[in-house]
């Protein structure tokens, strides 16, 4: 089934360190999302990119999509310890019927 | 706009009882989307409406899960009888359609004993 795959299942780096996470998926898709998690709470809407874009930016954040291998990275530079969070990637496959999918997600730990 | 609000925010209850999980999605959202949330299972999707009509509910583990949208601003989950591996974070989203940005809820929080 069409799923976002995250990839690493956990990360852990220091306060000021770029974090580097990546999203697969299995067919065409006509948007992809990424989104935060914090313990406790409800998902957050990080960037939304669609199927003709390349890259994109918010802030700290930087998405690249490459669907000739079907695959997508989240870039969070200069982390804080307040980035730690769960991130979870969502793709839209083709076709207006289908729904948003997420993926199980990377467990990001920043320490200072 | 005040977000997804969801209700009851913690739920605790013993087994067998009927358990209501109640949700308000953004206004002018057409779609809204029912989640649960364990740490075995990850996120899954329920149940998602469009313009207050269900499209897929293949997520409804079974006929205890039922779910409904009497209108555009308020939507349901029912689980009757509740079992202890029912318990998990019941998340309610909204979206403008239903492959768009999706704003999430706070979550319910549900203990069956």
């Amino acid at each position: 089934s069409q799923q976002g795959e995250e990839d690493p299942q956990a990360l852990s780096i220091q306060e000021g360190e770029n974090a580097t996470m990546n999203c697969s998926y299995k067919t065409s898709i006509n948007n992809l999302q990424w989104y935060r998690q914090n313990s406790g709470r409800g998902l957050v809407h990080l960037i939304l990119i669609r199927s003709n874009e390349r890259e994109k930016h918010s802030g700290r954040l930087r998405v690249t999509l490459d669907t000739s291998k079907k695959s997508s990275s989240l870039l969070i530079t200069a982390s804080r310890a307040a980035d730690t969070a769960s991130y979870f990637c969502a793709t839209a496959p083709t076709g207006t019927a289908s729904k948003l999918t997420f993926g199980t997600g990377t467990r990001l730990q920043v320490t200072l | 706009d005040a977000g997804v609000i969801q209700s009851p925010r913690h739920e605790v209850t013993e087994m067998g009882q009927e358990v209501t999980l109640r949700c308000k999605p953004i206004s002018g959202h057409n779609s809204l989307f029912w989640y649960r949330q364990t740490m075995m299972r990850g996120l899954e999707l329920l149940i998602y409406f469009n313009n207050n009509v269900p499209i897929d509910d293949s997520g409804m583990p079974e006929d205890r899960f039922s779910a409904k949208m009497p209108n555009a601003s308020f939507s349901t989950l029912k689980i009757q009888p509740s079992e202890p591996r029912d318990s998990a974070v019941y998340f309610c989203a909204s979206s403008l359609q239903q492959q768009e940005t999706q704003y999430f809820g706070p979550g319910t929080r549900l203990l069956v004993l």
